[in-house]
């Protein structure tokens, strides 16, 4: 298995919106309802924002969204605020076999 | 909630065991309601899964990992535990204890991670 494919940085302005993309195959991320995206900041554990490709966790503000279309899903981050700042992975299940692959992470930076 | 934390030696090793233990409180291991898992993170790297089990039935292992990983559960403790064997430099890594929901793939709760370093 191999880790999903994340870029290794993204940014933007406060307010504005920032999609990040998370590339699989047929076999994990195409293949999958069951994507989901964690947020770090540094020195912390990773937190759950989304579930499920779309799903947000009570708590996590509306300002975060996913989607999926094909192998690749999504996260996008509409109204950036400084506190977004952190790495993002996603994750997702992959296979028969109740196996979970990551992807490599993805540093967002608010400008 | 349930909260989880981690505890073992901080340094192990080269070719030695790595073990691990992460006490669970709020919640009991026994249950239905959870798998118990680990995640280990590399210094300046991303996440890779690395196990979960349920208490009384399968345990599903990283194949990258599964020649060398076993998953454990002590409900006398309410604590569970990894071992992972023939250790190198490549396995120094934060470990973090997890919790997924049975049914349900994502890991919703975690400890604040454990710092291994293999070294010797």
């Amino acid at each position: 298995q191999s880790a999903l494919t994340q870029p290794p940085s993204a940014s933007g302005s406060p307010g504005q919106s920032v999609t990040i993309s998370c590339t699989g195959t047929s076999s994990d991320v195409g293949g999958s309802d069951h994507v989901s995206w964690y947020q770090q900041h540094p020195g912390k554990a990773p937190k759950l924002m989304i579930y499920d490709v779309f799903k947000r966790p009570s708590g996590v503000p509306y300002r975060f969204s996913g989607s999926k279309s094909g192998n690749t899903a999504s996260l996008t981050v509409s109204g950036l605020q400084a506190e977004d700042e952190a790495d993002y992975y996603c994750s997702s299940y992959a296979g028969i076999n109740n196996h979970v692959i990551f992807g490599g992470g993805t540093s967002l930076t608010v400008l | 909630q349930v909260q989880l934390r981690e505890s073992g030696p901080g340094l192990v090793k080269p070719s030695q065991t790595l073990s691990l233990t992460c006490t669970v409180s709020g919640g009991s291991i026994s249950s239905d309601d959870y798998y118990w898992g680990w995640i280990r993170q590399s210094p300046g790297k991303g996440l890779e899964w690395i196990g979960y089990g349920y208490y009384g039935a399968n345990t599903y292992y990283n194949p990258s990992l599964s020649s060398r990983v076993t998953l454990s559960m002590d409900t006398s403790k309410n604590q569970f535990s990894l071992t992972l064997t023939s250790v190198t430099a490549a396995d120094t890594a934060v470990f973090y204890c997890v919790t997924k929901p049975n049914r349900i793939q994502y890991f919703d709760n975690w400890g604040q991670g454990t710092l291994v370093t293999v070294s010797s």
